[in-house]
Formats: structure tokens, sequence, C-alpha cells
């Protein structure tokens, strides 16, 4: 079957530094997602994205984050200048283009700012 | 702002036992709900999509229910086994786009 993969599964960066968390969703889905869950609380909605551009985004998805599908397959969240509570599980998720289809998540990227 | 809420936060129950969990949403705007099991150290997985008023869902043991008038959806899991164990995550959107999440809850089945 087949599957969001994510790439780093763990990344430990400096704070101050960018990261890009990298993101390859199923071949024929058209939605995709970025979510993340610190440690202990719940998982928040950060970002979707559709037709090249972002449909929604939540309060947390503030100037230092951004999306882009670059080059049609891989789908990335990039963090600036990273802080402490940053830190976090970082999942993907797409979505089949067809309505009321439930998101198929990767196994995320665990983000460690130090 | 899109509230979702889950309860029991955390719930413990006997290998056998019948036991059920809340998800509620905001009642206007409805366009779907999800519940999803989310084993640690895995990622979610998709267990329903639930989308009109009344819709009744069914995998094996565990069942849903869905009341968007009320704003409210009942999971289900009958004779709960050991392997049931996990965090079960609802999603509430009033779009395609935007999925807010409940804080689950985790169930522990003892056998």
């Amino acid at each position: 079957e087949p599957e969001v993969t994510q790439t780093p599964s763990h990344q430990v960066t400096q704070m101050g530094q960018e990261v890009i968390l990298r993101c390859v969703p199923i071949s024929n889905h058209l939605y995709f997602y970025w979510y993340r869950q610190i440690l202990g609380q719940k998982v928040e909605f950060l970002v979707s994205f559709y037709n090249n551009e972002i449909s929604e985004k939540s309060e947390i998805f503030d100037d230092q984050f951004s999306v882009e599908r670059p080059d049609g397959s891989n789908f990335t969240l990039k963090i600036r200048s990273t802080k402490l509570e940053d830190s976090a599980m970082y999942f993907c998720a797409s979505q089949d283009p067809d309505s009321h289809q439930p998101q198929h998540f990767g196994d995320g990227t665990r983000l460690s700012i130090l | 702002i899109l509230n979702v809420e889950q309860s029991p936060q955390s719930l413990h129950v006997q290998e056998g036992d019948s036991t059920n969990f809340t998800c509620s949403f905001p009642s206007s705007n409805f366009y779907a709900l999800h519940w999803y099991r989310w084993e640690t150290a895995k990622s979610p997985e998709a267990l329903f999509v639930m989308t009109l008023n009344g819709d009744e869902k069914k995998k094996g043991r565990i069942s849903a229910t869905l009341n968007t008038k009320e704003g409210y959806s009942y999971l289900y899991i009958k004779g709960s086994q050991p392997e049931d164990s996990a965090t079960y995550l609802c999603a509430f959107g009033p779009n395609n786009n935007d999925m807010r999440f409940g804080a689950g809850t985790r169930l522990t089945v003892k056998p």
C-alpha cells in the first residue's frame, strides 16, 4: 500500500538555525498537510496545501514557517530561526483528491532544538 | 477557533470490556469528522470518515456514530483487546482543508 514518507526521522539543530523537513506524499494525492505534536500535548494543525498554494493555516504557522512543493513529489516544511519551543514531532499527511477521504500520515520527524 | 474536545482523556479497561468515548465539535459549518487510531511510535491510522448526520460506521469491533446537529461523535469498542490499546484521535473540519484534532483519548486495555 502506498505510504507517506518523511525524512529525516530525527533532526537535531542548534537554536537559531533553519531546518527543512521533507515529506513525500502518496503520488495521486493532491491535498497536503503539516501537523506538529509537542511532547505530551495534542496534535496541532499547522497548514494545508492544495494546487501549489496554502489553503489554510493556523495561528501557529507564522512568518517563521513556510511550505513548498519544489519538484512535484516532495512537500517541505521550512522553519527559520528555530527556537527551543519548536521541538516537537512534525507529521506530514496527504489526502486523495476525492472528497471525504481520510488523511494518510507519515511516521513523523522528531525535531530537537538545542 | 475550532475547538474539538475529546473525553475522557484516558481510559483503563479490562480485556473483554466494551467502552466508548466522545468527540465534541462546533455544530455549525460541518464538513467531515475523522477518527484515527494512533499507536505509540507509529503514525495515525484512519478508522472512519463521517460526513452525514446520523452516520454509523463499523469496522470489526469498532463503531462510530455522528450527530452533527448537537456536535458530537461517539466511538465504541466492543470486547476490548490489549491490541486496542492506543490513542484515539478525532478531527473535525468545516471544510476539506482545515481539519482540527482533539487531544485524543488514550485507551489502555489490561489483559
